[in-house]
């Protein structure tokens, strides 16, 4: 089965800074893979799709990039309201897997 | 509004059973796949199982494989997941989720709110 590796585990940075994370995919995937948010006590929000494709309704702020086998999801300019757990997740075929998760806090 | 509520959730001794369900609203529900994903506490989203528009297709986890089962009844709008000889490392707070048109091998764009499952002697 493929793993996703997310890193860093978690991360703290400082309003309006940018901020990158990275999941790597044991075998390629093309661009199969999504981002999702997950506020502490809340449902997991999907973010991306494709890779690189925002969600409707998603601020400009989040982007992905990548293929085959390395992707990065990368927030502009942090906000107050990003404090989340992030998780990349590939779906080329079963079984569905997640990474990790990064956890994003506010410096 | 789209929407999706789980139920069924409780607690359960090892070795027991729990069917948990799905109520949709608010779409077309036999246009999606479905799947289930789980969150033991304080750990990541770990995906159980998906099943495609129709039910003729479906996935399972290496962890459940052979001790649950993914349906759905798409005349009531519903996905459900059978779960037998449950074992303390499956208590986790369960999501049912949509996935992509047709198929469960897809991104998962709305998620419910999810049912507690406690397995505890």
């Amino acid at each position: 089965d493929i793993q996703m590796t997310q890193s860093p585990s978690s991360l703290s940075a400082s309003v309006g800074d940018r901020v990158t994370i990275t999941c790597r995919a044991s075998q390629g995937i093309s661009n199969y893979l999504a981002w999702y948010q997950q506020k502490p006590g809340k449902v997991p929000k999907l973010l991306i799709y494709a890779a690189s494709t925002l969600q409707s309704g998603v601020p400009s702020r989040f982007s992905g990039s990548g293929s085959g086998t390395d992707f990065t999801l990368t927030i502009s300019s942090l906000q107050p309201e990003d404090v989340a757990t992030y998780y990349c997740q590939k779906y080329n075929s079963a079984p569905i897997t997640f990474g990790q998760g990064t956890r994003l806090e506010i410096k | 509004e789209v929407q999706l509520v789980e139920s069924g959730g409780g607690v359960v001794r090892p070795g027991g059973s729990l069917r948990l369900s799905c109520a949709a609203s608010g779409f077309t529900f036999d246009d999606y796949g479905m799947s289930w994903v789980r969150q033991a506490p304080g750990k990541g989203l770990e995906w159980v199982s998906g099943i495609n528009w129709n039910g003729g297709s479906t996935g399972y986890a290496d962890s459940v494989k052979g001790r649950f089962t993914i349906s759905r009844d798409n005349a009531k709008n519903s996905l459900y997941l059978q779960m037998n000889s449950l074992r303390a490392e499956d208590t986790a707070l369960y999501h049912c989720a949509r996935v992509g048109l047709g198929d469960y091998e897809n991104y998962m764009d709305v998620w419910g709110k999810g049912t507690t499952v406690t397995v505890s002697s």
